[in-house]
């Protein structure tokens, strides 16, 4: 088993529509919790970072954590053809900030 | 310059040549990292180094050598490549590796094409 899998899409929705992206892990030791996002041809971008479990809103974007069942998501409320580009999760154990798991990440394209 | 920096941001390579990949990072950080991104595939950690020591080197193959001369550069030096080392080698720093969960910010990234 992989230690994280992801959806490698791609995923196209309409503009407007909600966006739900997913991760699941197997390590219940992980602590921290990250998206990134990717455009085309540039490196990925920190969007949300959680600790633990539980939800965290900003802007447009919800990230939900729920250790228990070792899965995470990514919300994106309204989208924008700009938001089109590739999500990656990431993953890493309290105290050894180097230790990031990503994802294989999730290509979305928002159509106009 | 702001950020994070990779030069080049394309690199086409025979077998036999030797190249390096450079970055730079002008945010203060004290760790950098270099990954390797394949199609469809994560990103792979290749090496850390925090306050210029190494502190991570995940079983890469010797034909890829870092080189870290102080916290804002890091170099990847490579010779005899294989065609399969052909990725987007991205660069990355944080603020240290002591704590965890805290933001690594990424270059653009080189493409690297070995013939």
């Amino acid at each position: 088993q992989k230690e994280v899998e992801q959806d490698p899409g791609p995923l196209s929705v309409p503009e407007g529509a909600i966006v739900s992206l997913n991760c699941t892990y197997s390590n219940s030791a992980f602590q921290y919790f990250m998206w990134y996002r990717q455009y085309s041809r540039k490196g990925p971008e920190l969007l949300m970072y959680t600790y633990s479990s539980g939800n965290k809103e900003d802007g447009r974007f919800t990230a939900q954590v729920d250790k228990s069942s070792k899965y995470i998501s990514l919300f994106i409320r309204d989208s924008q053809p700009s938001d089109s580009a590739t999500y990656l999760c990431a993953m890493s154990v309290g105290n050894y900030g180097q230790n990031f798991v990503f994802g294989p990440g999730t290509r979305l394209s928002v159509l106009p | 310059e702001t950020g994070v920096t990779q030069t080049p941001r394309h690199l086409v390579m025979g077998m036999t040549n030797k190249k390096s990949l450079k970055c730079e990072q002008h945010l203060g950080h004290n760790a950098m990292y270099w990954y390797k991104q394949s199609a469809k595939k994560p990103l792979e950690l290749m090496f850390v180094y925090n306050f210029k020591e190494q502190t991570e080197n995940n079983s890469v193959p010797s034909r890829f050598s870092p080189e870290c001369p102080n916290s804002s550069h890091l170099f990847l030096h490579l010779h005899t490549l294989q065609p399969e080392d052909s990725a987007l080698y991205l660069c990355a720093s944080s603020q240290d590796t002591e704590r965890g969960g805290n933001e690594q910010f990424f270059g653009p990234g080189t493409r690297l094409t070995v013939l």
